[in-house]
């Protein structure tokens, strides 16, 4: 099963860069890296996905190494409203996106 | 719709009573999923739809817990004679993709909160 790992919890202060490494050793070839966040009393929202190399969006940046085994996913110069649980998830058609309990980023001012 | 939407937003029921949870999907999106989140866990699955076929109930905790999706648009989870372990949140997402796509992108509810008492 393509679970994955990453840190509990995470503290930044506004107007830093973020890094959430994300382990995933068990990733299927086919298997995409997907990254949702959650606010409180919301459900989670889809905000990067790859497979390979960069990805870059409005909101963020996904970083893949080559061996595909863990995944960063940059977040540019955080404010208060990116305080969030971030979710790290592997494609896996028997695991049905494993959530896990995700990173807790706490953004201070 | 434009988005997800889950009724009731919140659910207060003594224990043994049953209930139902609706959701519904955007419009036209193939795919259906039950989760289930605990305060501070993330969502847990439960079971999923691809139209009104339902693909995969290996979450559902025990045989009170169903799902139906009849004509492959909203769906209803029902939960028979309810415990005050069954108390979290509900969630439901949908997906334009059929379900076995590893890029697939879930557009998740508000969620519905469960309290037995």
């Amino acid at each position: 099963l393509a679970k994955t790992t990453q840190p509990i919890s995470m503290d930044s202060y506004e107007g830093q860069e973020v890094n959430i490494t994300c382990s995933h050793n068990n990733i299927a070839t086919n298997d995409y890296i997907t990254w949702y966040q959650q606010f409180p009393s919301q459900g989670p929202r889809f905000i990067i996905q790859g497979y390979k190399t960069k990805v870059t969006n409005e909101v963020a940046s996904l970083f893949i190494p080559a061996d595909r085994k863990s995944s960063t996913l940059s977040l540019p110069r955080v404010s208060l409203s990116d305080t969030a649980v971030y979710y790290c998830l592997v494609g896996d058609n028997f695991n049905k996106f494993y959530f896990g309990s995700g990173t807790k980023l706490n953004v201070k001012p | 719709g434009a988005g997800v939407s889950q009724s009731p937003r919140y659910k207060v029921t003594k224990r043994g009573q049953d209930v139902a949870l609706r959701c519904d999907p955007i419009s036209g999106h193939v795919s259906l999923y039950w989760y289930r989140q605990a305060l501070g866990q993330g969502p847990e699955f439960l079971t999923y739809f691809n139209y009104e076929a339902q693909q995969d109930k290996s979450g559902l905790p025990n045989d009170r817990f169903s799902a139906e999706r009849p004509e492959g648009s909203i769906s209803t989870l029902t939960i028979q004679r309810t415990e005050q372990r069954d108390s979290a949140m509900y969630r439901c997402a949908s997906s334009s993709q059929r379900g076995i796509a590893t890029n697939e992108k879930l557009f998740f509810g508000s969620g519905t909160q469960l309290s037995v008492l």
